[in-house]
């Protein structure tokens, strides 16, 4: 079964603007990870929530986490062209990834 | 620091034909797994070692074989080659409590 399922599956919007990118999961977990993938390449790690943290900043990056309902938050704020690409959240537990958000910021 | 490499970045087969690809990790890592990824999908996981001498099945395991080499490295290996295993190929590895480190994958088409 699916650890982490994102949503939207594909996301465009103008330069400067907000995306907000959603995660669901099934089970109990020790931490959340976000990653990005850019066409062609491996998955590079963004971020990391612990289960007993709410919110975390990296930069333009804001990630919240609700336990009670198994769900995560990605936020980038500012975004510029070279944000595009393939978003996915993965938990530990189960190794397993979502089929992503495809982000796409136009300039 | 080269991270996570792996070896080849490309690869036709043919139906049938057998080959290994290589991963390697410099970062000391115990863990280490191996991902395949299909046009428009997130990764599934093929097989995982926790540490050197152990492998275990992940989700979707048929039709693949490994090795942990040594700690540096994870092999992966397609002993008859089916048109259903073309994909990107990921390596990862990670250290305790830590995410995970990708290889750039390799590309893979079975004819």
């Amino acid at each position: 079964s699916q650890q982490g399922e994102e949503d939207p599956q594909a996301l465009s919007i103008q330069e400067g603007e907000n995306a907000t990118m959603n995660c669901s999961y099934k089970t109990s977990i020790n931490n959340l990870q976000w990653y990005r993938q850019n066409s062609g390449r491996g998955l590079v790690h963004l971020i990391l929530i612990r289960s007993n943290e709410r919110e975390k900043h990296s930069g333009r990056l804001r990630v919240t986490l609700d336990t009670s309902k198994k769900s995560s938050s990605l936020l980038i704020t500012a975004s510029r062209a070279a944000d595009t690409a393939s978003y996915f959240c993965a938990t530990t537990v189960g190794l397993t990834f979502g089929e992503g958000t495809q982000l796409t910021v136009n300039p | 620091n080269a991270g996570v490499t792996q070896t080849p970045k490309f690869q036709v087969l043919k139906t049938g034909q057998s080959m290994t690809l290589q991963c390697a990790q410099d970062m000391n890592h115990n863990s280490m797994y191996w991902y395949r990824q299909d046009p428009g999908m997130g990764l599934r996981l093929i097989y995982y070692s926790a540490s050197e001498g152990t492998t275990d099945k992940g989700e979707v395991p048929n039709g693949y074989n490994v090795s942990r080499l040594n700690k540096r490295e994870f092999s992966l290996r397609l002993e008859s080659a089916a048109p259903s295993q073309t994909s990107v190929y990921f390596c990862a590895s990670r250290g305790p409590n830590q995410p995970q480190h990708f290889g750039d994958g390799t590309r893979l088409s079975i004819l």
